[in-house]
């Protein structure tokens, strides 16, 4: 079982719509990043976060330590959103700054 | 700021072959990360450094990867000999890192697309 599963693997959503990403981890972290890819390969950093909520723009990001589980939104879908989503954990375990990587989410939004 | 910045952008190799790759993080920034990307594995960490000193070699696949940091503002990734299996996306990620547990995102280069024939 890997330490970081998303879900789901693909999403296809009209524009306009609601979207939930979702990022589950067995593992303490001391933070979670959520990661955009997009099709030209470029690796953006959206959010890093260890509790609470955090938002930008139509996007939001939420932890729930307790439950090892974070999810990404995004509200009012637009084609350009689509892109592969990744999570990532800072675990407690490692060693400074490691990183371990979810398998991502590939979004699709269709105008 | 430009950025992290990578290079070359692509490279296109022959089995056994040495490669180079260059990464010159954003100014001021302290940690240095070497990622690899594979369809088979994802994004996977190869070595990060902190004030130019490596921290955490253990993703460095064997003996034909090779990393340094000589200089704050520069970092290279060599592959001596490289293989077919080798073939993947190499990023290169910089954060600025303060105090024990301090930690802030990363921000990651263009990549280097590797193809070894």
């Amino acid at each position: 079982k890997n330490e970081v599963e998303q879900s789901p693997q693909n999403l296809t959503a009209q524009e306009g719509e609601f979207i939930t990403i979702n990022c589950s981890y067995s593992v303490g972290i001391s933070a979670l990043h959520w990661l955009q890819q997009h099709p030209g390969g470029g690796i953006v950093s959206l959010f890093m976060l260890s509790s609470g909520k955090k938002k930008h723009g139509r996007l939001i990001a939420t932890i729930n330590i307790q439950e090892k589980h974070s999810s990404l939104h995004i509200t009012a879908s637009h084609p350009r959103d689509s892109a592969v989503y990744i999570c990532a954990v800072r675990s407690l375990r490692t060693s400074g700054s490691r990183l371990t990587f979810g398998e991502g989410t590939q979004l699709t939004v269709n105008p | 700021d430009a950025g992290v910045i990578q290079s070359p952008r692509h490279e296109v190799t022959e089995m056994g072959q040495e490669v180079t790759l260059r990464c010159k993080p954003i100014s001021g920034h302290n940690s240095l990360f070497w990622y690899r990307q594979t369809m088979m594995r994802g994004l996977e960490l190869l070595i990060y450094f902190n004030n130019n000193v490596p921290i955490d070699d253990s993703g460095m696949p064997e003996d034909r990867f090779s990393a340094k940091m000589p200089n704050a503002s520069f970092s290279t990734l060599k592959i001596q000999p490289s293989e077919p299996r080798d073939s993947a996306v190499y990023f290169c990620a910089s954060s600025r890192t303060s105090g024990l547990g301090s930690y802030n995102e990363q921000f990651f280069g263009p990549g280097t697309r590797l193809t070894v024939l």
